[in-house]
């Protein structure tokens, strides 16, 4: 069935610094990947997607890369801050979303 | 606007009440979602709403008893739950069902901190 694996679990970055989460799929019939940022207690916050038209989409200080051959796409963050601590989900759409198992980054000052 | 409301905020019950989580959005979306969420997990999938009927049942049992009154409301009934159930519930919505290839995008509700004694 679909899977998407996510790593790594857990990242520990130094404010500046540059976080990287990846994740690859299984089924190649997904062409659409959101990522989710979720805040403890808060809702997981839609904050960047990519569909399989384009390899590369960038928001500011966020961006997604996806390499559909190898089944791949990543999240990179840039110029880290303080306020980007918080649990990221990769997903990918098939009939439902099918979540990574998340990344818990914490940006130390 | 993107955005989903979910009612009550929190939600303490015992083994044998009865209660039930409400869900809004009006953003026009057909599909709407309950999710399930543990600490540390990524939320799980319990039921879909496409067009007002259920589409999906990820086989949650029958203490929980989904509703769609209407395109823009999904309830969500529960009935003798167990301590296990305790969990972040989540509401979401999409303009259509999400479909292999499809290209839609799904929104959270805040979520219902359900805590059953």
């Amino acid at each position: 069935g679909e899977n998407v694996e996510q790593h790594p679990s857990t990242l520990s970055v130094q404010e500046g610094d540059s976080a990287v989460i990846k994740c690859t799929y299984s089924d190649s019939a997904s062409n659409y990947f959101p990522w989710y940022k979720q805040e403890l207690g808060k809702r997981p916050q839609l904050i960047i997607d990519i569909r399989s038209n384009v390899g590369e989409k960038k928001d500011q200080r966020i961006a997604v890369t996806l390499n559909k051959t190898a089944k791949h796409f990543s999240l990179h963050i840039t110029e880290t801050q303080p306020e980007d601590s918080a649990v990221y989900f990769c997903a990918a759409v098939y009939n439902k979303l099918i979540f990574g198992a998340g990344t818990r980054l914490a940006v130390h000052p | 606007d993107t955005e989903v409301t979910q009612t009550p905020k929190h939600l303490v019950m015992g083994m044998t009440n009865k209660k039930s989580l409400k869900c809004e959005q009006h953003m026009g979306h057909r599909a709407m979602y309950w999710y399930k969420q543990k600490a540390k997990k990524p939320p799980e999938l319990m039921f879909v709403y496409s067009y007002e009927k259920l589409s999906i049942n990820e086989s949650v049992p029958s203490r929980f008893s989904p509703e769609c009154p209407n395109s823009s409301l999904l309830n969500l009934h529960l009935h003798a739950l167990q301590p296990e159930d305790s969990a972040l519930y989540l509401c979401a919505s999409s303009q259509g069902p999400l479909v292999v290839g499809g290209r839609d995008t799904q929104y959270f509700g805040p979520g219902t901190r359900l805590t059953v004694l």
